[in-house]
């Protein structure tokens, strides 16, 4: 069936490093891919998503860039803050199958 | 706020015993997914309805059922509950006709079997 698999589980930087998270989905046919982030006690939330007709899409300091061949998309945070902390999932697909989550702490 | 409503949004019930969960999802959003989060782990995708149709199946036990209505609010029924249903349950639903597009996520019903 479908996957989405995604890496690392947890990730912790220091306050103006950059953050990458990196996920790998199983189904071809997929054509959107959001990444959600979820802070603690609250709902998920969309940051940012691509469409499989684009290869890289950046909003201020997150982008996300989509290797459609290799079937990996990735999220990178620059200059990140402690805002930043949160839990974040990639989804692929239009089931929107999610990926098991990344802890990010950004320490100050 | 992201317009969908979920309630309730606390449960605590035993095993064996059944519930219903609802979602009223925001106006003029036709689609609607259920997703399961147990503790510390991800999102796990149970069932999208789309305008009253059921559209696509995941993970979904068949202790579980759910269905839209035709005023579009969706519910998840959950039967002969067991510890490890113990999880918050989110719906989401999305003004996407065609193609999959944002999810607007409610705040969850958690649910505790005892």
């Amino acid at each position: 069936g479908e996957n989405v698999e995604q890496h690392p589980s947890t990730l912790s930087v220091q306050e103006g490093d950059s953050a990458v998270i990196k996920c790998t989905y199983s189904d071809s046919a997929s054509n959107y891919f959001p990444w959600y982030k979820q802070e603690l006690g609250k709902r998920p939330q969309l940051i940012i998503d691509i469409r499989s007709n684009v290869g890289e899409k950046k909003d201020q300091r997150i982008a996300v860039t989509l290797n459609k061949t290799a079937k990996h998309f990735s999220l990178h945070i620059t200059e990140t803050q402690p805002e930043d902390s949160a839990v974040y999932f990639c989804a692929a697909g239009d089931k929107l199958i999610f990926g098991t989550g990344t802890r990010l702490q950004v320490f100050p | 706020d992201s317009g969908v409503t979920q309630t309730p949004k606390h449960l605590i019930t035993a095993t064996g015993q059944r519930v219903t969960l609802r979602c009223s999802p925001r106006s003029g959003d036709l689609s609607v997914y259920w997703y399961q989060q147990s503790l510390d782990q991800g999102l796990q995708f149970l069932i999208q309805y789309y305008n009253g149709e059921e559209r696509a199946k995941g993970n979904i036990l068949e202790r579980f059922s759910a269905q839209q209505f035709p005023d579009l609010h969706s519910e998840l029924n959950l039967s002969s509950l067991e510890l490890g249903d113990s999880a918050l349950y989110f719906c989401a639903s999305s003004p996407a006709t065609g193609l999959a597009g944002e999810l607007f996520f409610g705040e969850g019903s958690r649910l505790t079997v005892l």
